[in-house]
Formats: structure tokens, sequence, C-alpha cells
């Protein structure tokens, strides 16, 4: 079984100001890891993942994150937030081996950028 | 658009009644996933499908929810004689190699 730690509920930032936010995970197997974005009232959308390869792993809406398996964890930073990217951010893990790949989410991030 | 949907997008409902939601996945997913999201928490897996197939189900779903997915295609998720518990947002994704989630049933219970 695998669990997702968000330490941060709240994550507030001034616009163009750059913003980390946290995540730990536990798991006993090898794991995949995800960034998701929700709007107010809106589903899911994925922000970047990491399966294997390079540890820093870009995505959309220039945010990127950093596996470090030493310290399972999956921060996700970007170095200039909008107004636009007040969300709430969920990381998600996924056992590799399963074959049913279902995501175990963290409680969620919720990300405040002001003026 | 050839994203996840689901319908209906709100539903609102007095203890007791049963209620069905339904998601229509992306066409070529073989795989399809229900999730459950309370105020303040992260999606919590329910169920999931492998084509028709209910593969895996959570020990959060009790005997109360019954999900299906006739031919592989679009899914249901029924609830019957619904709790005031029950009042979340229902999600749906399906997935290749990465889970694609649809905008939601937001259920309240009255």
């Amino acid at each position: 079984a695998q669990s997702v730690t968000q330490l941060d509920s709240q994550v507030p930032v001034f616009e163009e100001a750059p913003v980390e936010l946290r995540c730990n995970y536990s798991s006993s197997v090898s794991v995949y890891l995800f960034w998701y974005v929700q709007y107010p009232n809106q589903g899911l959308q994925l922000l970047l993942k990491y399966l294997s390869g390079s540890t820093l792993v870009k995505g959309i809406n220039g945010f990127e994150a950093e596996f470090n398996k030493s310290q399972t964890s999956f921060h996700l930073r970007k170095p200039s937030v909008h107004i636009s990217d007040t969300a709430e951010y969920f990381c998600a893990v996924s056992d590799q081996g399963g074959t049913a790949s279902k995501l175990t989410f963290g409680t969620g991030t919720r990300l405040q950028v002001t003026l | 658009d050839t994203g996840v949907s689901q319908d209906p997008r709100h539903k609102i409902t007095k203890r007791g009644q049963n209620v069905t939601f339904r998601c229509d996945p992306i066409s070529e997913h073989n795989r399809l996933y229900w999730y459950r999201q309370t105020l303040g928490q992260g999606p919590e897996f329910l169920t999931y499908f492998q084509n028709e197939a209910q593969l895996e189900k959570s020990r959060l779903l009790s005997d109360r929810f019954s999900a299906e997915r006739p031919k592989g295609s679009f899914s249901t998720l029924e609830i019957q004689r619904t709790e005031q518990g029950d009042s979340a947002m229902y999600l749906c994704a399906s997935s290749g190699y990465e889970q694609y989630f649809g905008p939601g049933t937001r259920l309240t219970v009255t």
C-alpha cells in the first residue's frame, strides 16, 4: 500500500514570486508519481508525471518537480506564479507493478496567489 | 471534445432515494476508474474496470454502491438508498498510459 503526505494545506504567495508545494510518499514498492491541479468545480488536470529517467520533470504551465528517492519526495515548483495558478494541487502515486494502477492521492494543497 | 465526460454535473437528492451517474471515457481507453472526493480531501479510489470487467473494488464501496460498464464503453455508478454521508464529488477517469479525469458529478444528499 502507498500513502501520500502533503504537509501544507494552504500556501499563500504573491504574484511573480516562486513557490514550492511539498509532497512526500511512502511505499514498499517502486511507484510512479504525479501532480494534478483542480480548479473550482472541475475535475483534475495532469500537470506532470515521473515514470522513470531524469529526476527533474517539466510539466505544463511552467511547473516542474524533482523526484528524490532517498527522501521519498516529489516537490512541485514554479519560479514565478500567476494569479491564474490559484487552485488546489494534488500529489498522487501509483504502484508500478499493479495492473490497476489506481492512484493514491494526498489531501491537497490550496495555492492562493494574490497581487 | 474527446475528453472524459460525466452526467449529470450536479445532483441533489433526498435521503433514501437512488441515484445513477454516467461516465463516458476517452474512446480508445480500455481502463476506467471511479473515485470519490469529499470536501477538503483528495480523491479516493472506488473501483476499476478493464474493458467490461470490474477488476477491483475498494472497501469504501458498500453494498449500496454498484458500478457497471456494459460492452466496455460508458460506465454507470448507482447508489441505492442514499445517505447524507454519500454527499461528495464522484470522479471518473479513463486511462491508456495515464489517467484523464472527467469534470465530476457533485452529489448532495439532503
